[in-house]
Parts: structure tokens; C-alpha cells; sequence
């Protein structure tokens, strides 16, 4: 099974600020590399698919790179309502795998 | 309007079975993908589960491997999981998706919570 390992598992941050969180895979999986954004009490929301196509309605705030086995989410300014829980999940071969999650908290 | 929603979960005891469904409406159910995916608290997101469009092919978490069953009825537009020997670790929100492109979940259910306890 492939795992997936996020980087940090939370971080502080204040608003404007840009913020980047890292997902490394054990094996390569190409670009099938997709992340969410999960907030309490709601459903998770996609944001980026394919490593770096972003889902449409998604601000372009967001941002995704990353191929093979590094990959990077990258929020340019960050805004109140992006302080959530956000997840990689690599979808290049099953079991389907998720990332430990990273939660974004204010500074 | 895409819509998905969940029922059938609540208190089990472990050994227990419970089926979880997932009616679809708002799109071509028949061609899309769908997924069951868990949360818990402790360990964030959990893939569950995937079935193709014509049911053809499924794939399990390891985990769940041999006591989840999931299906669909394309007819009825209605996603399944079937869940036996339930263990106290499979307690959680579960979540039906779409699947989409690079087979991310791009719509998702408002959840059903399973509680497995004595």
C-alpha cells in the first residue's frame, strides 16, 4: 500500500500570511495527488485534483504542485475562512490512501 | 443540483452489522464512480471504499477488507455498504462521494455516524 505522509501536522498562522504544507508519497504516483479541505461539521471539500488542476468554485488563492513522489499545496494569502484541517489523498492505486492531515490554526 | 444522502447508520454492538446507503440525485448516477470514506476524530480522513460506474470493480481498505461489501443499484440511483463484523475502530462519520477526475471525491454527503459500542 502506498502511504502518504503530510508535513506539518498543524501550523499557526495569521492572515495574509502565505502558507505551504508538503505531502511525500512512499512510492511514485505520478500526479494522482488530490487535496481537500475538511472544516468541523462538514463535509470535505476538493480543492485541487491531479496535483495541481484546481476544482472549480475554488479560490486561486489555492495552489497545487508536485509530481512522482513531492508534492505541495500552497495557500498564496491566507484568508479567515481557510482555518480548517486539509488532506492529500493519492489516488494512483488502491487501497485509496489519505494523509495524516495538517490543521491550520490562527496565529 | 448535485445531491448524495447518507442513512442507515446509529449504535451497534461490535459483531454487528449495519447497511449504509447513499441516494444519488442531481446527476447521471450511472456514469460516475463513487466512494465511502470515514472520519474520526483520532486518525482525520480514512478511504474506505470504491465501486466503478457499472459496479464492475470495487476495492476495499485493507482494514475493511472481507467485512465491508459495497454495491449499487444504477436503477434506483442509490449507493450501498454493507458492513459486517463491525469493530468498535470502524465507528465514524461516513461519507458517500462522487468520483471524479484523477478519481478525487468532487461532491460529497453530509455524512452518517456509525457507532460501534457496547
Amino acid at each position: 500500500d502506498i502511504q502518504m505522509t503530510q508535513s506539518p501536522s498543524s501550523l499557526s498562522a495569521s492572515v495574509g500570511d502565505r502558507v505551504t504544507i508538503t505531502c511525500r508519497a512512499s512510492q511514485s504516483i505520478h500526479s494522482h495527488l488530490n487535496w481537500y479541505q475538511h472544516k468541523p461539521g462538514k463535509p470535505p471539500k476538493l480543492l485541487i485534483y491531479g496535483a495541481s488542476s484546481l476544482q472549480s468554485g475554488v479560490p486561486s488563492r489555492f495552489s497545487g504542485s508536485g509530481s512522482g513522489t513531492d508534492f505541495t499545496l500552497t495557500i498564496s494569502s491566507l484568508q479567515p475562512e481557510d482555518f480548517a484541517t486539509y488532506y492529500c489523498q493519492q489516488t494512483y492505486s488502491a487501497p485509496l490512501t489519505f494523509g495524516g492531515g495538517t490543521k491550520v490554526e490562527i496565529k | 443540483e448535485v445531491q448524495l444522502v447518507e442513512s442507515g447508520g446509529g449504535l451497534v454492538q461490535p459483531g454487528g452489522s449495519l447497511r449504509l446507503s447513499c441516494a444519488a440525485s442531481g446527476f447521471t448516477f450511472s456514469t460516475y464512480w463513487m466512494h465511502w470514506v470515514r472520519q474520526t476524530p483520532g486518525k482525520g480522513l480514512v478511504w474506505v471504499s470504491r465501486i466503478f460506474s457499472d459496479g464492475s470493480t470495487t476495492s476495499y481498505a485493507d482494514s475493511v477488507k472481507g467485512r465491508f461489501t459495497i454495491s449499487r443499484d444504477n436503477a434506483k440511483n442509490t449507493l450501498f455498504l454493507q458492513m459486517n463484523s463491525l469493530r468498535a475502530e470502524d465507528s465514524g462519520m461516513y461519507y458517500c462521494s462522487r468520483g471524479s477526475a484523477y478519481a478525487s471525491s468532487d461532491y460529497w454527503g453530509q455524512g452518517v455516524l456509525v457507532t460501534v459500542s457496547s
